[in-house]
Formats: C-alpha cells, structure tokens, sequence
C-alpha cells in the first residue's frame, strides 16, 4: 500500500481565515514533505520533515506553518493567506532512506479569495 | 541554467503510436531518477524508479537512463487515451531533495 491521503479535497478561505491541510501515510515512512502546484508547473518544494524533525524550509512565508505532530500526520497551518497562495497543496512521503523516492497523496485544490 | 530541463510540450500521437519523453540534467550528484504521471488536478503519480544507468521495463512503459550523458527518456509503448497526462520527470542525489523538471503534457488522440 502507497497512499498518502490528505484532506480536504478542497478549501476556499478568505484572507483572514485560519484553516490546516492534514496529510496522513501509514507507510511508516520516516520523511514528509509539503509542496505547493500552481497550473502547469511542477511541485514547488515547501517544507520536508525528517523523522519528525523540520529539516528543510524554502524560505517559505510565515503564513504557511508545518507541523508534524506524529510519524504519520503532516500539517499545514494557513493564516493570512493572499489570493495568489491559491495553488494545489500537495502532501508526499518518502522512507526517508537515501536511496528512497516519494509517493504523493491527491493534494488539496485551495482557493484564497 | 536549470538543474533539471524538460521539453513542456504539449505533445499528441495517436492512440498506439510509441512515445518519448526525455529530461536532461547538469548535477552529476544526481543518483536517483523518478517518472510521475499526473491528471488535471491530481497528485503525481508514481510510474518508474531507476538508478544504475540502462533500461528498466514495466509493462507498456521503459525508463532509460544514461548517467554518461545526463540524460533520462520515458518511452510508452502501444499509447492510449488514458495516458493522455502530464509527466514529471525527477531526480535527487543521496538525500530527501527531489528536483522536477516542468513536466511534458501527452495527449494520445483516439
């Protein structure tokens, strides 16, 4: 089994609302990562955590904040979002070995108004 | 310049014809190499995983790699309408970092 699930499907927020994207794996893989998908663009890496720890940030604005409250679960809290934030939300996980790939959940289409 | 460049396309054959995609890479430190296949508005999907240079077969689909000339094809044989789909390809060195190219958009026409 490779799924990576993440809900919602999808999220319309105001500027200044609060809202969080879960991801979930029961793979036991040890690294997740968050990536943001605008239309016909590739992943744009966001944050990965490895064995639970932050250990890549891109520099990513402070409105978006991970948390990884467990091995499995993967969180992104939204605050003070801007419309242009609006993309697909993508949740992967990778074993976190070096010779590992990652599998990606359906992601989460998010709409900022 | 890119670490990854991959032609955009969009590219259409017609059902049956025998596809390439290719990437092309500059970081010699790249070991692991990936093809996703992703619908209109969907997560990528995992289709091949390589790492040695040489060919790898799976079903209708064979990853090639040449590590020599940093340079990666995805071939689909027999295509069908439903592998009408963008495809990424990706790599990474030893680590978690994976670098995407810009994806390849494939529409076999029946």
């Amino acid at each position: 089994d490779t799924e990576v699930t993440q809900t919602p499907k999808h999220l319309v927020m105001g500027m200044t609302n609060k809202k969080s994207l879960k991801c979930e794996q029961h793979m036991g893989h040890r690294a997740m990562y968050w990536y943001k998908q605008k239309a016909k663009k590739p992943p744009e890496l966001m944050f990965v955590y490895s064995y639970e720890k932050l250990s890549i940030n891109e520099s990513v604005p402070s409105r978006f904040s991970p948390e990884c409250p467990n091995s499995s679960l993967l969180n992104l809290h939204l605050h003070a979002l801007q419309p242009e934030d609006s993309a697909l939300y993508l949740c992967a996980s990778s074993p976190a070995g070096f010779t590992d790939t990652q599998y990606f959940g359906p992601g989460t289409r998010l709409t900022v108004l | 310049q890119k670490e990854v460049e991959q032609d955009p396309g969009p590219l259409s054959v017609p059902e049956g014809a025998i596809v390439s995609l290719n990437c092309t890479y500059s970081n010699s430190a790249f070991q692991y190499f990936m093809w996703y296949r992703q619908y209109s508005r969907k997560g990528p999907e995992l289709l091949m995983y390589t790492y040695s240079s040489g060919n790898k077969e799976d079903g209708r689909f064979t990853a090639q790699v040449d590590k020599s000339s940093k340079y990666i094809s995805l071939f689909i044989r027999d295509s069908q309408p439903s592998d009408s789909a963008t495809y990424l390809c990706a790599m990474k060195p030893a680590g978690n970092q994976f670098y995407f190219g810009t994806g390849t958009s494939l529409t076999v026409i029946p």
